[in-house]
């Protein structure tokens, strides 16, 4: 099945420092993928959509300037979490949609984020 | 407004059959998913439904009934490995999927 690979698994940084994630396609082209927070215990929440070669359509609440999305190939799409801050740490996920008519997501493996 | 509801909870025991209830309200319906998560762990996919009825998938079958926006996950001859949260998630008009809470599964020797 198709393989989406997310990079670094797990992140710890000093406050005020910004992160950068990345989520790629490894043998599809995903015109759209998705960003996704998830808190311990609790359900995914999506962050933002994002369109190959657009601006991403962020989420109500999610702050577009401190979250920004990348989505610059068919393969490739980055989150950076700028001045990072403790609260912002959390299990980033992305998912990619396959091609096809079912819309199946095929999600990276997660990244954990530690602000200290 | 967009509702998933799926119980919070559920435990079972190694070797028995499991039935994972959700209801749903959307704006718009193009099928529901399932998908299976490991503590600590992103979601896997484990079956899409567009059409009413049973889809069997080896241990797991799924079943949608699209008047009632109700769907069910079946799990038969439940191994240790199966506790995780199961989410239901059906997609709306826009082909967004809308996410559950999921259920936490059990399982007990």
């Amino acid at each position: 099945g198709a393989v989406v690979s997310q990079h670094p698994s797990r992140v710890i940084c000093k406050s005020g420092t910004s992160v950068k994630i990345e989520c790629r396609s490894l043998d599809f082209q995903a015109t759209t993928m998705f960003w996704y927070r998830q808190f311990p215990k609790q359900s995914l929440m999506l962050m933002a959509t994002s369109n190959e070669g657009s601006k991403a359509t962020y989420e109500q609440g999610v702050e577009k300037d401190k979250f920004l999305i990348n989505h610059a190939s068919l393969t490739l799409s980055t989150l950076t979490v700028t001045s990072a801050h403790p609260e912002d740490s959390s299990f980033y996920i992305c998912s990619a949609k396959g091609q096809g008519d079912t819309g199946e997501l095929f999600f990276g493996e997660g990244s954990r984020l530690t602000v200290l | 407004g967009q509702n998933i509801d799926q119980p919070t909870e559920m435990t079972a025991t190694e070797g028995a059959i499991v039935q994972i209830n959700c209801t749903y309200q959307t704006s718009g319906f193009n099928g529901l998913f399932w998908y299976q998560q490991h503590a600590g762990e992103a979601p896997t996919f484990l079956s899409y439904n567009v059409l009413d009825g049973l889809e069997e998938k080896g241990r797991f079958s799924s079943f949608l009934s699209r008047s009632k926006g109700y769907s069910y996950l079946l799990l038969k001859e439940l191994q240790m490995k199966d506790s995780a949260s199961y989410l239901c998630a059906p997609m709306d008009s826009n082909y967004q999927l809308i996410w559950g809470a999921g259920t936490k599964l059990i399982i007990k020797p």
